[in-house]
């Protein structure tokens, strides 16, 4: 068990909706990253959340966004959802803002669009 | 535009053997390179990770090498186990734009150990 953990586990919806997947950091760990993993594209690094500021963007889409609360739980919402969007979504946490510390991955969300 | 190539994207080995992945990365900014390990339905986790000032580290039965000029690092799991079946991402990050990235994946290798 990482100690990062992510709600909900699955979650199946239709083209054209939004979605929030949640994440909770391992505690006392300032910084969150957001991934999506899918069979085509692999793993691939969406955004980086350091202490409530963002910190780093990678492939993510206009119609994904993201923020970290005070209480550092960071929230990804994904808005007119299309087919392609269809993935496994994973948050990971760690101590610091820099990505050569060690990463903790949660369990992941299994998004699934109908 | 794929910046960590990795392969085989399958492999078998006997349990025993040496499993050796590889990648190949193109970004010169790149200075940190970890290998993480998923089991199926679970998050990846951080097996081990190399720093380019060094050109090889061993934790236990795994090893990287590094190549610097060629651009090139591996994994090699000696005494592979049927424990050990799982697949296998290599990564890597470093400082660009003036801000550090987050991690950047190569494609995976689906590992399978034979008993």
């Amino acid at each position: 068990d990482s100690g990062v953990t992510q709600t909900p586990k699955h979650l199946i919806t239709a083209t054209g909706q939004r979605v929030t997947l949640r994440c909770s950091p391992r505690s006392g760990d300032l910084s969150v990253y957001w991934y999506q993993q899918s069979l085509d594209q692999g793993l691939q690094f969406l955004i980086q959340y350091y202490n409530g500021e963002e910190r780093a963007k990678g492939n993510i889409l206009e119609r994904f966004s993201a923020q970290q609360f005070p209480d550092l739980h960071s929230e990804l919402n994904l808005s007119s959802l299309e087919l392609g969007d269809s993935a496994l979504y994973f948050c990971a946490s760690t101590r610091g803002s820099s990505s050569y510390n060690e990463q903790f991955f949660g369990p992941g969300t299994r998004l699934t669009v109908l | 535009q794929q910046q960590v190539k990795q392969s085989p994207q399958s492999l078998i080995v006997q349990k025993g053997g040496i499993s050796i992945i590889n990648c190949a990365y193109e970004n010169t900014a790149f200075d940190y390179f970890p290998w993480y390990q998923q089991f199926p339905g679970k998050g990846p986790a951080l097996l081990i990770a190399i720093r380019p000032d060094v050109s090889e580290k061993k934790e236990g039965r795994f090893t990287i090498s590094f190549n610097k000029s060629a651009k090139q690092f591996s994994l090699h799991i000696m005494d592979s186990q049927p424990g050990d079946s799982a697949t296998y991402f290599c990564a890597a990050s470093g400082y660009s734009g003036g801000g550090a990235d987050g991690l950047t994946f190569g494609k995976g290798t689906h590992l399978i150990i034979q008993p």
